[in-house]
């Protein structure tokens, strides 16, 4: 099973700041899942990257796949309090690609 | 139309005692996934069916944990003979397609053992 670790685990930061959170494994992802998880609502999927070095942009968020697929970063512009909340990784596989191993995920928090 | 529903969203019950838990796919999705979750970490797959084939059950952690989905749209994991290392959230999702597409998720069942 693939181990992804996600740093910070924690941050709280203040409304218009920027903020970059990282997602790293030792094994090759086939491909990687960014969500978002709210309190006591369930993950929603945000975006899922799969070519190395490949760039994704979602309104003030950027996501970045490494060139070697084994590290991803999500880029926040100008945080939100909408922004809050936890941010997951999760690796992509199983045969048809359905099983999701997930980070702990870092716990944003955007004050405002 | 709806999301993926969950019953009960809260269950408490006693060490020893079953439970089942109950997941309300997306109308028309054909895959069901079932993960736990617990506090400060990320959902960890438990099981996967394509209608109503089980088609991978490796991250049921041991024998006390099973699921069903025998009409290929409603599921129910069940848990007999509950421990306290069994409380958690436990999460539902579906996805349109077999496998690889987008897996939508259900609010959750916390479970309390006592």
């Amino acid at each position: 099973t693939q181990l992804l670790e996600q740093s910070p685990q924690f941050l709280s930061i203040q409304e218009g700041e920027n903020l970059t959170v990282y997602c790293n494994s030792s094994s090759v992802f086939s491909s990687l899942q960014w969500y978002r998880q709210e309190p006591g609502e369930g993950p929603v999927l945000l975006v899922t990257v799969v070519t190395g070095g490949e760039v994704k942009k979602l309104k003030r968020l950027t996501f970045q796949f490494g060139d070697a697929r084994k590290d991803s970063s999500l880029h926040i512009t100008a945080a939100q309090p909408g922004d809050t909340g936890l941010y997951l990784c999760a690796s992509v596989s199983g045969g048809s690609n359905y099983k999701l191993t997930f980070g702990k995920g870092t716990l944003l928090t955007v004050n405002p | 139309g709806a999301g993926v529903s969950q019953s009960p969203r809260y269950k408490v019950t006693k060490r020893g005692q079953d439970v089942a838990l109950r997941c309300d796919p997306i109308s028309g999705h054909v895959s069901l996934y079932w993960y736990r979750q617990a506090l400060g970490q990320g959902p960890e797959f438990l099981t996967y069916f394509n209608y109503e084939a089980q088609q991978d059950k490796s991250g049921l952690p041991n024998d006390r944990f099973s699921a069903e989905r025998p009409e290929g749209s409603i599921s129910t994991l069940t848990i007999q003979r509950t421990e306290q290392r069994d409380s958690a959230m436990y999460r539902c999702a579906s996805s349109y397609a077999k496998g690889g597409d987008e897996q939508f998720f259900g609010p959750g069942t916390r479970l309390t053992v006592l």
